[in-house]
């Protein structure tokens, strides 16, 4: 079956530049997730959706990042103007639901590089 | 062999070997945790999940055990496989930050011939 897909799977852009990083969850998923993973590092939590209610930006490291879900399904990522230290793997992950007790799980990610 | 704690690296097991690989956790609200693996260029994949209220669930060759007196949790992989080489992540999730998944920096696991 389909799982979590992300794209583009690589991106290397220069300092300064925005990027758009994409998310399709699997199918019937109401929760939607993003982590950065830092090279050799585990899994830093940036932002949930989890159907209409307002997302929980509290990981963002910075307001150059920004993230929005449409139509409970699609999400992208944004970074303004980036920075060398964004560079990283972008994990986005979804559930079945919110309420308690459901794995996420994981698409490839989008590996991010800044030159 | 074993590995102990989130900050030892590297765990090399030989191939039909048990592996176990241990994660200790600091949250006491912690009340669900999931065991990843994740191989080089993929995103973690979902091994086994365990609730606080239970201190053992088995899966396919895979063990998951919860001591939530000392806040320790442990994988224990039976007949390691080549395949089974990969980086390990425990993650934990609580009731005060829902869905907000707490990570480990991982274990490697090694499996020699």
């Amino acid at each position: 079956g389909a799982g979590v897909s992300q794209s583009p799977s690589n991106k290397v852009t220069e300092k300064g530049k925005d990027v758009e990083l994409r998310c399709d969850p699997i199918s019937g998923h109401t929760a939607l997730y993003w982590y950065r993973q830092s090279l050799g590092q585990g899994l830093e939590f940036l932002i949930y959706f989890q159907g209409n209610s307002a997302p929980d930006k509290s990981g963002l490291p910075s307001d150059r990042f920004s993230a929005e879900r449409t139509g409970g399904s699609v999400s992208t990522l944004t970074i303004q103007r980036t920075q060398q230290e964004d560079s990283a793997v972008y994990l986005c992950a979804s559930s079945l639901a919110f309420t308690g007790n459901q794995p996420q799980h994981f698409g490839d990610g989008t590996r991010l590089s800044i030159l | 062999g074993e590995s102990v704690g989130l900050h030892l690296p590297t765990l090399s097991v030989q191939e039909g070997d048990n592996s176990i690989i241990n994660c200790a956790y600091s949250n006491s609200a912690s009340d669900y945790f999931i065991w990843y693996k994740q191989e080089s260029g993929k995103g973690p994949q979902f091994i086994i999940d365990i609730r606080s209220n239970m201190d053992k669930r088995q899966g396919q060759r895979v063990t998951v055990l919860l001591n939530k007196t000392v806040k320790h949790l442990s994988l224990q992989i039976a007949a390691t496989q080549p395949g089974d080489s990969a980086v390990y992540f425990c993650a934990e999730n609580n009731a005060d930050s829902w869905g907000k998944l707490q990570f480990g920096a991982g274990t490697q696991v090694v499996v020699t011939p």
